[in-house]
């Protein structure tokens, strides 16, 4: 189906973990993102890309890498997890300087 | 940080209009305004945007202020279905990043 979606929708993982998170879209939009949204700190940037092979920090990189091989593909692995962690992940995508549409999240626990 | 200020709650009733209102005091001559909303557990939407003219679209209409310090989001017949939290954010369009700041936005709560 067209439209950008993310999985897993649902992870729990232990504490030192490695995750990876995946995003696709079908678009073929150039810049794809990476937030994480928690209570009382709304959403936050953690990277984004503006094309295939090109990635820059957002307002919270640390703990988190991500790349891109594809265009429509943008995986965040975190690679070793803490609890900090623990919340609920949206990946978006745009073409250019346009809206950005948003996946449905993923929701991540760390234990 | 978010450089727009909107209030932290709003109620409507249904089928009657809602006017959402947002400060953007600082805003530069080169910045939109854009508003997304957020329904409970789903990703942020896209909603409208515009920079100095006002604008209408399916959704909603965006009205600005002449001097573009602030602007109010208008849904015309608000239902349940527009309860969600509605940011209003102000960025350039084009220049070295691409980026959306999100402050804490406003919860709409639509009563039947």
């Amino acid at each position: 189906d067209a439209g950008i979606t993310q999985s897993p929708r649902y992870k729990i993982t232990e504490t030192g973990r490695q995750v990876t998170l995946m995003c696709h879209q079908t678009w073929s939009h150039s810049y794809m993102f990476w937030y994480r949204q928690d209570l009382g700190h709304g959403l936050r940037l953690i990277y984004y890309s503006a094309a295939a092979d090109i990635t820059d920090k957002g307002e919270v990189p640390d703990g988190y890498v991500v790349s891109r091989s594809k265009t429509e593909n943008f995986p965040l692995t975190l690679e070793s997890a803490t609890r900090s962690q623990t919340s609920v992940y949206f990946c978006a995508s745009s073409e250019g300087y346009n809206e950005q549409y948003f996946g449905p999240g993923t929701r991540l626990t760390v234990t | 940080d978010a450089k727009t200020t909107q209030p932290p709650s709003m109620d409507c009733a249904e089928g009657r209009a809602a006017n959402l209102p947002c400060n953007h005091s600082t805003i530069s001559g080169n910045e939109y305004v854009y508003w997304y909303r957020q329904i409970h557990s789903q990703g942020p939407q896209y909603i409208i945007h515009g920079l100095k003219n006002n604008e209408t679209n399916e959704m909603a209409s965006l009205i600005i202020t002449e001097d573009r310090k602030s602007s109010t989001l208008i849904l015309p017949h608000a239902t349940l279905r527009d309860t969600a939290v509605y940011y209003c954010i102000v960025r350039p369009y084009g220049g070295a990043t691409n980026k959306l700041i999100f402050g804490t936005g406003t919860l709409l709560a639509v009563q039947p």
